[in-house]
């Protein structure tokens, strides 16, 4: 059970381009969010979703985009990257029917724009 | 809209004393749950411990407690004994049920050192 995974861990880009990060859980979990953390913020979420096919904006969704076509996946795409969107990014999962509501966490992505 | 707030950016503590980070936090929701996130230098985010708004009791998991004051809205982590390993960026967190998907709302974190 590797829980949530994360790739890459460190991504460097220029500015205009695009990438994909990517994500994935291996707990059936219904819902997944993104997460961006930018030092005196915490973690602000950018999208999200509640099951295959939907997806629903978050705190800061402006130049990215996901989308959800099976229950383990939801990778995040930026479409032209830009030197604000440099932040550490971090992809959660939940059980739609928890009581707890604890999100388990991927190990994170630290993007840099140049 | 719901909000969480840590006024403390940093705080320190000698190994084996007892220190305590603050939270505040602002919804007219009237249930909600509120956690104590630790994120290390590995960045991974972990659970430290968690206090449903309709238990009186403060949650305790070991060394860790809460201070949860409902009427003031007040979430304070007490670490008792401090270790080195508790060395860490701290956050305070919330779920408000307003209905639909219950975002977790972050405050903006408290960096505790540990010294020896």
């Amino acid at each position: 059970n590797a829980g949530v995974t994360q790739t890459p861990k460190f991504q460097v880009l220029k500015t205009g381009q695009s990438m994909t990060l990517q994500c994935a859980q291996d707990m059936n979990h219904e819902y997944m969010s993104w997460y961006r953390q930018d030092p005196g913020m915490g973690l602000r979420l950018i999208h999200y979703s509640v099951g295959a096919g939907i997806t629903d904006q978050g705190e800061v969704p402006n130049g990215y985009n996901v989308s959800r076509s099976t229950t383990e996946d939801f990778p995040l795409r930026l479409l032209s990257a830009a030197p604000s969107q440099t932040s550490v990014y971090f992809c959660a999962s939940r059980n739609r029917d928890s009581s707890s509501y604890e999100q388990y966490f991927g190990p994170g992505t630290r993007l840099t724009v140049t | 809209a719901q909000t969480v707030t840590q006024s403390q950016p940093e705080m320190s503590v000698q190994e084996a004393e007892t220190v305590t980070l603050s939270c505040t936090y602002d919804t007219s929701e009237s249930d909600y749950y509120l956690f104590w996130y630790k994120q290390p230098p590995s960045r991974q985010m972990i659970l430290v411990i968690r206090q449903e708004a309709y238990k009186q009791q403060n949650a305790t998991e070991n060394r860790f407690s809460v201070n949860f004051q409902k009427a003031a809205k007040s979430f304070s982590l007490k670490i008792s004994d401090s270790q080195l390993g508790d060395a860490a960026m701290y956050f305070c967190a919330g779920v408000f049920f307003s209905g639909g998907y219950n975002k977790l709302i972050f405050g903006a974190g408290t960096r505790l050192a540990v010294h020896p």
